[in-house]
């Protein structure tokens, strides 16, 4: 089981906008401004889309973006294209021994 | 450009060791805390361990999974960062990732090597 909870799947048609939570406790998500985004095409290397629950990478989308809320975070992706189609993992920092955790991951679906 | 090259993958034994290394160029290695992320098939992602600068007295941190099984170093001679895993386990089969952060996320990834532990 993963540290951070995020929906097993989420699906949207192409100009919608949608969010995956990824939800932890105050030892990391709520502890921490150190939330991360990947997102992971089948057979890739998973790609930071947002890092610091806020900041984007250079060259990455401002469809894309972060916020938190408590123990809680999340990615909005607006404006939904075919090519989002992927999987989506949020990471946090942890107070734990841990270090740092991920999210189990959400398929997110562009019907 | 920032590149990251994982070798030493392959097929190995339950309770065997396999030593993995992750070569790096294009950006200041020594100054770098060198982390290592895995993924089973089919599976999420799992952080394993890092490794910090000199500057923080090469200090290491595991995952509780492989904690006192796998051991990270560095060679900042060689911009060399290793992962030895010992006694492992089919738990342990997976793709292994040399990573670094920007900030508090995973920017930079190699393209990964494959460890299979069966018998």
């Amino acid at each position: 089981q993963s540290a951070l909870t995020q929906p097993a799947s989420v699906s949207g048609s192409p100009g919608q906008s949608i969010t995956i939570s990824c939800t932890g406790t105050s030892s990391d998500v709520g502890g921490y401004n150190y939330v991360a985004w990947y997102q992971q095409h089948p057979g890739k290397t998973p790609k930071l889309m947002i890092y610091d629950v806020t900041k984007r990478p250079s060259g990455v989308s401002n469809r894309f973006s972060g916020s938190n809320s408590g123990n809680t975070a999340s990615l909005t992706i607006s404006g939904l294209q075919a090519e989002d189609e992927a999987d989506y993992y949020c990471s946090s920092c942890t107070s734990s021994s841990t270090y740092w955790v991920f999210g189990g991951g959400t398929k997110l679906t562009v019907l | 450009e920032v590149q990251l090259v994982e070798s030493g993958g392959g097929l190995v034994q339950p309770g065997g060791s396999l030593k993995l290394s992750c070569a790096a160029s294009g950006f200041s290695f020594s100054g770098s805390a060198m982390h290592w992320v895995r993924q089973a098939s089919g599976k999420g992602l799992e952080w394993v361990g890092l490794i910090r600068s000199k500057t923080n007295n090469y200090a290491t941190t595991y995952a509780a999974s492989v904690k006192g099984r796998f051991t990270i170093s560095r060679d900042d001679s060689k911009n060399t960062a290793c992962l030895q895993m010992n006694s492992l386990k089919t738990d342990d089969t997976a793709v292994y990732f040399c990573a670094r952060t920007l900030g508090g996320g995973f920017y930079y990834w190699g393209q990964g090597t494959l460890v299979t532990v069966s018998s």
